[in-house]
């Protein structure tokens, strides 16, 4: 098994630019989630999906940004029009089940200039 | 807030100690978890304790749970320089769409 893949691993845009991130979650796990990571903010949860539906999405910080599952085995996090307080690691993880044991991808390094 | 929030902040130890680290949250959980985070990396999963259960071992790890205290600990026996990394509670609740709320984590130094 592969694990959770996620893409780029690194990500440099300049203010005002869209920004996708990727993930492909392990094949047969049912839930799947983003997370933010800052040294401020510590380890924060923006998003979950269960059986591809959004299940809260109230850590999603504002309209900037928007997630989609269009399938059980990919999800993106898209970020119109990035800000540089967008910079962070960003953490897709996945579990069978919503109460499961999560296992997280390597992260996507955002740096927003 | 089911936050857990980890105890100490940073711990510095030598190699063969044991290290210990401890967890607090707020209100009525599911399930506490133990991640480890090596820097640069993702969070790996170490260890899930249910709130019926009170202790639990997986090799040189040990977690218990005092759900009347709301706390867990974490213990590491024998340290080596590899156990280097941050250490995150998280817990997940039993209403609220089981949402897991990450502490901000214990920095674990081992000398070697």
């Amino acid at each position: 098994d592969a694990g959770v893949i996620q893409s780029p691993r690194h990500e440099v845009t300049e203010m005002g630019q869209e920004v996708t991130l990727r993930c492909k979650p392990i094949s047969g796990h049912n839930s799947l989630f983003w997370y933010r990571q800052t040294m401020m903010r510590g380890l924060e949860l923006l998003i979950y999906f269960n059986n591809n539906v959004p299940i809260d999405d109230s850590g999603m910080p504002e309209d900037r940004f928007s997630a989609k599952m269009p399938n059980a085995s990919f999800s993106t996090l898209k970020i119109q029009p990035s800000e540089p307080r967008d910079s962070a690691v960003y953490f897709c993880a996945s579990s069978r089940g919503q109460t499961d044991t999560q296992y997280f991808g390597p992260g996507t390094r955002l740096t927003v200039l | 807030s089911q936050q857990g929030e980890e105890d100490p902040q940073a711990l510095s130890i030598q190699e063969g100690e044991n290290a210990t680290m401890n967890c607090s949250y707020k209100t009525s959980i599911n399930n506490l978890q133990w991640y480890r985070q090596n820097s640069g990396r993702g969070l790996v999963h170490l260890i899930l304790i249910r709130s019926n259960e009170r202790e639990k071992h997986s090799g040189r790890l040990r977690v218990t749970l005092d759900t009347s205290k709301k706390s867990s600990s974490l213990l590491i026996t024998a340290s080596r320089a590899a156990d280097t990394a941050s250490y995150f509670c998280a817990t997940r609740g039993n209403t609220g769409g089981f949402k897991t709320i990450f502490g901000a984590g214990t920095r674990l130094f081992v000398k070697a």
